[in-house]
């Protein structure tokens, strides 16, 4: 069974400050990942993708990769209220013909004045 | 370009009730998805359409049954509505192994 594992928060930090978003993942062989936003009552919302070991930016959204550990990590610069929601982490299988994303539970962040 | 579109919104039912929830995209996608979203439960996919005329079982997809009308549409449709499908239904799209699936904006089901 792949699984990816996340902390369901909430995750409070205050306004200005990073915010530190984490995703474990079992399926040693994964390439894909990603996290998505959802705001209260709304669809998740594709805000990041990652496929190599590293680091990638996007304005204040960084997401990092470590295939070794098995860890994926969203990094939330300067957070703003505006960015409080449910961050959900998915992986795509490595092989076996599916391309079915396997989705953590979501991490809930509040940024507060 | 209104990428995935849901019907209805929002849905009551009474137990035993039957009904259709509907999905298009308009993004020429091959696979289609349906997912229950519960508090604490996170996304559990139902079924899954890897391409037109195919349709496969997901984690839960028990009480429900799909149809792959075609490339654009997927739907979902539960013969005898309990109060365990009380939950928020997302219908979603991709291009397989190239991109994570693109949601709808969901239908809240209430059984009652």
């Amino acid at each position: 069974q792949k699984e990816v594992e996340q902390n369901s928060g909430p995750l409070s930090v205050p306004e200005g400050a990073i915010a530190s978003l984490n995703c474990t993942y079992s399926d040693r062989g994964s390439q894909s990942f990603f996290w998505y936003r959802q705001y209260s009552g709304k669809s998740p919302e594709l805000i990041m993708s990652i496929y190599s070991n590293g680091d990638k930016e996007d304005g204040r959204f960084t997401a990092q990769l470590n295939k070794a550990s098995q860890y994926v990590s969203l990094l939330i610069r300067d957070s703003q209220p505006s960015d409080s929601a449910t961050y959900l982490c998915a992986v795509l299988p490595s092989s076996g013909g599916s391309y079915i994303p396997t989705f953590g539970r979501g991490t809930s962040l509040i940024v507060h004045p | 370009n209104a990428g995935v579109t849901q019907t209805p919104k929002f849905q009551v039912l009474k137990t035993g009730q039957s009904m259709t929830l509907q999905c298009a995209q308009d993004m020429n996608h091959n696979s289609m998805y349906w997912y229950r979203q519960d508090p604490g439960m996170g996304l559990r996919l139902i079924y899954y359409s890897a391409s037109e005329g195919t349709t496969d079982k997901g984690e839960v997809p028990n009480g429900y049954n799909v149809s792959r009308l075609n490339k654009r549409e997927f739907s979902l449709r539960l013969e005898s509505a309990a109060p365990s499908q009380t939950s928020v239904y997302f219908c979603a799209s991709s291009v397989p192994g190239q991109e994570t699936p693109f949601f709808g904006q969901g239908t809240r089901l209430t059984v009652v």
